[in-house]
């Protein structure tokens, strides 16, 4: 069955790098996502990665996908205090019909000032 | 374009009360889905639509969930009667075909 995975939580300084991982068990997924949480907010887009592709760079965001592994893993440079979230990953299987997203159980980063 | 609509943003009520909450998907957006959010269970797809049809309820708790889409920019879901374990964060999100999904602010629900 489809199922994500994800570390709950994540502490690094401000200025550091964060990495966050997450394993997905559908080999036939097209798409994976990350999303950001802020607290007492929904749920923003921050970046996706097209499964034929291996790496993706958004200005401070590098996401990694290792598809033999089935393993997915966002970086952020220089983190800052605002970057402090919950962070999900998301995958999208094959199958157009559905947009049905299968979310990880998220990952609490928190940046020490 | 004004984002995922979902009213209201908190909800106090009491058990046993009927709860509606309200979802206006972004304009031109054939995809609209219910998820609820706890600490416990993190997030779970309740429903989703396809052009205002229930595809999959499998995720809707039991018979006192429903949801309905009237039309293509409205949509409820309503808890009744309502218990304190139904206390959650409510999201409505919603996509075009083969696109990402765009959240709503969601909706507070507290039973006492």
């Amino acid at each position: 069955g489809e199922d994500v995975e994800q570390s709950l939580f994540l502490s690094v300084r401000e200025g550091d790098s964060s990495v966050i991982n997450c394993t997905y068990t559908d080999s036939s997924s097209t798409y994976l996502y990350w999303y950001k949480q802020e607290p007492g907010a929904g749920l923003q887009l921050l970046t996706y990665i097209f499964s034929n592709m291996d790496m993706k760079q958004d200005q401070r965001l590098t996401v990694l996908l290792n598809k033999k592994d089935k393993h997915l893993s966002l970086r952020i440079a220089d983190t800052q205090t605002g970057d402090s979230a919950i962070y999900f990953c998301a995958e999208r299987a094959y199958g157009g019909a559905t947009n049905k997203l299968i979310f990880g159980t998220g990952t609490l980063l928190a940046v020490q000032p | 374009d004004a984002g995922v609509i979902q009213s209201p943003r908190h909800e106090v009520t009491e058990m046993g009360q009927e709860v509606t909450l309200r979802c206006k998907p972004i304009s031109g957006h054939d995809y609209l889905f219910w998820y609820r959010q706890t600490m416990m269970r993190g997030l779970e797809l309740l429903i989703y639509f396809n052009n205002n049809v229930p595809i999959d309820d499998s995720g809707m708790p039991e018979d006192r969930f429903s949801a309905k889409m009237p039309n293509a920019s409205f949509s409820t879901l309503k808890i009744q009667p309502s218990e304190p374990r139904d206390s959650a964060v409510y999201f409505c999100a919603s996509s075009r075909p083969r696109d990402t999904q765009y959240f709503g602010p969601g909706t507070r629900l507290t039973v006492l």
